[in-house]
This record gives structure tokens, sequence and C-alpha cells, in this order.
């Protein structure tokens, strides 16, 4: 069946090091994808997102890059802080009837260290 | 905006007892999501409404869990009866539904449900 994925449950970074989380779907039909921050005890917060057209969007701090070849999906952030600490998920967005079904992965857990 | 509010923060309950799970989306959006997170499974998508009519409920566990959205501005996820295993998170989201704009989801802050 379709899914979405995360290669690393778990990632440890120490404070200015920028970070790398990395997520893989299935889905060829998706044609917009979003990720998200979740810190504890709180509901999942839009991060960035980026269309099927795009390979690459940038925001502050955060740039999400896109490759539909092999579909994997990667969120980059630069001089992580010890704010940035929280669970990360990846969704992707399925166009149906007027609607997106949005589909979300495991989750990737960074730590950062001061 | 105050966004999505969800309630009850926490519930405990026993087995057997109806659980309901109640979430006001932020003003003006016109879709709806409940969903389920565990350690083991994730986020689940549950169920959707667009303007307040349920369009997929496939998430749905068992016909002891139902979902309805007498208004656009108010919905109920209810678990009956409830289970331990029905223990999790549950989120409401909302989204404008446009697809000029960003499609994300703004989720409340979830209820925590454990059934003893």
């Amino acid at each position: 069946g379709e899914s979405v994925g995360l290669h690393l449950p778990t990632l440890s970074v120490q404070e200015g090091d920028n970070s790398i989380i990395n997520c893989a779907y299935s889905n060829s039909a998706s044609d917009y994808f979003i990720w998200y921050k979740q810190e504890s005890g709180k509901g999942p917060q839009f991060i960035i997102d980026i269309r099927s057209n795009m390979d690459k969007r940038q925001g502050q701090r955060v740039t999400v890059l896109l490759n539909k070849t092999v579909k994997h999906l990667s969120l980059q952030i630069a001089a992580t802080q010890p704010g940035d600490s929280a669970v990360y998920f990846c969704a992707e967005n399925r166009a149906s009837g007027g609607s997106y079904i949005p589909t979300f992965g495991r989750g990737t857990s960074l730590i950062v260290h001061p | 905006d105050a966004g999505v509010i969800q309630s009850p923060r926490h519930e405990v309950t026993e087995m057997g007892q109806e659980v309901t799970l109640r979430c006001k989306p932020i003003s003006g959006h016109n879709s709806l999501f409940w969903y389920r997170q565990t350690m083991m499974r994730g986020l689940e998508l549950l169920i959707y409404f667009n303007n307040n009519v349920p369009i997929d409920d496939s998430g749905m566990p068992e016909d002891r869990f139902s979902a309805k959205m007498p208004n656009a501005s108010f919905s109920t996820l209810k678990i009956q009866p409830s289970e331990p295993r029905d223990s999790a998170v549950y989120f409401c989201a909302s989204s404008p539904n446009d697809r000029a704009t960003n499609e994300k989801l703004f989720f409340g802050s979830g209820t925590q449900l454990s059934v003893l």
C-alpha cells in the first residue's frame, strides 16, 4: 500500500550544527508535501511545504528538498538550536474530491545538545 | 484567533464507558480532521469532514467509533464502549481547504485519553 516513512527515528546533534531529517514516500500521485514540528505536549505545527513542481524551498533556517525521482524528501535545519528539539513529521497530501488527504510519516525525534 | 480548541485536555475513564471528545475548528476553515497518535502507529487519520460532511471515514477503527459535525464550528468524536487499546492522544485539525493557498493543517493541543 501507499506509505510515508522516515529513515531515522532519532537524530542527535550539537547546538549550532546543521540537521538533516529524511523522509521517503511511495505515492507518486502526491503533489504536495509538508513538514511539521511537534513539541512535547503539543499538536504538530506547520514548518514548511513544497509542491511537486518544485525541488527546493527555503524558509527561515529551514530548507526542504524534494527528489521525485527517488521519492525522497528532506528537511534541513541550519544552525540547530535547543528550541528545535522536537519530533518532525513529513506529510504527503493527495488531492481527493476537492480536499487534501494528509498522510503522516512515523516521525523523527531531533535532540539538540547544548 | 484562538486556534483549534479541543476538550477535554485529559480524559481518564474505565473500560466500557462512553467517551466524547470535542473540537472547535478555526473559524472559516472548511475541512476538519480527527487523528489518533500512538507510539506504535504514529499519527493515523480517523475521519475528515469537508463543509460539515464526512468525506472519508475509512480510518475509523471500529463501529465503536463515531464522529459528527453538526455545524461548522463544532465536531465530536465518540467512543462507545471504550477499551484500553483506545488509549492515545486524539488530535483535531482544521484546514482552509483552499487549493490556491497552502493546505497546511492547524492542530489543536490534543486530548490525552487513558482507558483503564
